[in-house]
């Protein structure tokens, strides 16, 4: 079945350092790609998306590229902040399914030091 | 009101007991679902609803049994737990049928079974 794998956490930055999360993505057919952060005590808010291959998504300075040919879709921002610090997940859903029916990483945890 | 709300937010039980959990959209969403959240494994869907009914269940234990009376409310009910159900239970919508959605999730309810 469909599957999401994402690099293991925590992860530890300085603040205005570089980030990557990577995320890679197993499905049959073509799916939707999301990534949601989860900052302490809260929900799960949509950070960003990408529909088909090679769409970008961008939000907030975060980058993430849907990448067909390595099933990838790796969460890139160039400069964090201590605000940034949650915990990120990678996301899938079958487009012939449900929007909210969706396939998860088991997330990775980002903290920024100041 | 706005967004996808939850209640309680925090909620511990005997596992003898009866309970419910919340959920309320005010996005004109049709579709609701349940997902549960445990430590170190990724997001797990339960339910699915859309238009009101139940397009999904996944594998999970009859002890959780959900109610969805209209489109913009969503229950659980919780009998006889164990202790592995505590975990923090994460309610979402969508709208399906419209092009370039997502999901939105609410604050979770925080469950100990004790």
């Amino acid at each position: 079945g469909d599957s999401v794998t994402q690099m293991e956490g925590p992860v530890t930055l300085s603040e205005e350092a570089f980030l990557t999360i990577n995320c890679t993505y197993t499905a049959t057919g073509y799916p939707s790609l999301f990534w949601y952060v989860q900052y302490p005590g809260e929900g799960l808010q949509l950070l960003l998306k990408a529909t088909k291959a090679d769409d970008k998504g961008s939000n907030k300075g975060f980058e993430a590229t849907y990448r067909k040919e390595t099933t990838s879709f790796h969460l890139e921002k160039g400069s964090v902040q201590v605000s940034d610090s949650a915990v990120y997940f990678c996301a899938l859903s079958d487009n012939g399914g449900s929007q909210g029916n969706l396939i998860f990483g088991k997330g990775t945890k980002l903290s920024v030091k100041p | 009101e706005t967004g996808v709300t939850q209640t309680p937010r925090h909620l511990v039980m005997g596992m003898t007991n009866k309970k419910s959990l919340k959920c309320e959209q005010h996005l004109g969403h049709n579709a609701m679902y349940w997902y549960k959240q445990s430590a170190k494994k990724p997001l797990e869907l339960m339910f699915v609803y859309n238009f009101k009914e139940q397009t999904e269940n996944n594998s999970v234990p009859s002890r959780f049994s959900p109610e969805c009376p209209n489109s913009s409310h969503l229950f659980l009910h919780l009998h006889t737990l164990q202790p592995e159900d505590s975990a923090l239970y994460l309610c979402a919508s969508s709208h399906e049928g419209l092009p370039n959605t997502e999901a939105f999730f609410g604050q979770g309810t925080r469950l100990t079974v004790v």
